[in-house]
């Protein structure tokens, strides 16, 4: 069974600080794996997705990796500022482009300017 | 916009109440998903659709609760005698069979948020 783990569960940097974000499954069959970001009572808001054949994929200030083998995914966000704080999960999808994602139960973050 | 609807919003009902949630997903997207997320915790798969055709349920989706997609557009999920432990986010997502990369690429709304009394 696929599970997906995130840590850490919670982070405080202050405004411009580079960090990293980790994910790690336990089955490394994933068709892909996709980032999100989430603000309270809110839906998810889709980052970043990494095909099972890519190594990373970037989007402004984000840069998402894959390394199925180890079964580890890392989010890395450059200059952060008080508008990056949310909630980050990470959910992989197995098997064929229809199934369900699983998902981490996410990293909480907050930045302080 | 076009992206992921659900409504309502927010629902507050006594226990022991029926509620129905709906969803309608981004045009021509022909995948649907309904996940569960409680406080704290990443969202939990329910059941999904392709089309109008029900491919998977979670044994989280207990006989109270039941969903459809009857023309494979807009889709409704009903729990039906609601209990506390009902409370929690209700997420809706999409995806499109068949885009260029075939990436399953799923969207999801801004959720209907139950609050069981």
């Amino acid at each position: 069974k696929q599970e997906v783990t995130q840590i850490p569960a919670a982070l405080s940097v202050p405004e411009g600080e580079n960090l990293v974000l980790n994910c790690s499954f336990t089955d490394s069959a994933i068709y892909n794996l996709q980032w999100f970001r989430q603000d309270p009572g809110k839906g998810l808001t889709s980052l970043l997705l990494i095909q099972s054949s890519q190594r990373e994929q970037t989007s402004g200030r984000l840069n998402a990796s894959l390394d199925k083998s180890s079964g580890r995914s890392t989010l890395y966000i450059a200059a952060s500022q008080p508008g990056d704080s949310a909630t980050y999960l990470c959910a992989v999808k197995v098997g064929q482009a229809g199934t369900a994602l699983i998902f981490g139960k996410g990293t909480t973050l907050s930045v302080s300017s | 916009d076009t992206g992921v609807s659900q409504d309502p919003r927010h629902k507050i009902t006594k226990r022991g109440q029926n509620v129905t949630f709906r969803c309608d997903p981004i045009s021509e997207h022909n995948r649907l998903y309904w996940y569960r997320q409680t406080l704290g915790q990443g969202p939990e798969f329910l059941t999904y659709f392709q089309n109008e055709a029900q491919l998977e349920k979670s044994r989280l989706l207990s006989d109270r609760f039941s969903a459809e997609r009857p023309k494979g557009s807009f889709s409704t999920l009903e729990i039906q005698r609601t209990e506390q432990g009902d409370s929690a986010m209700y997420l809706c997502a999409s995806s499109l069979r068949g885009d260029i990369a075939n990436t399953g690429e799923l969207f999801f709304g801004e959720g209907s948020r139950l609050t069981v009394l």
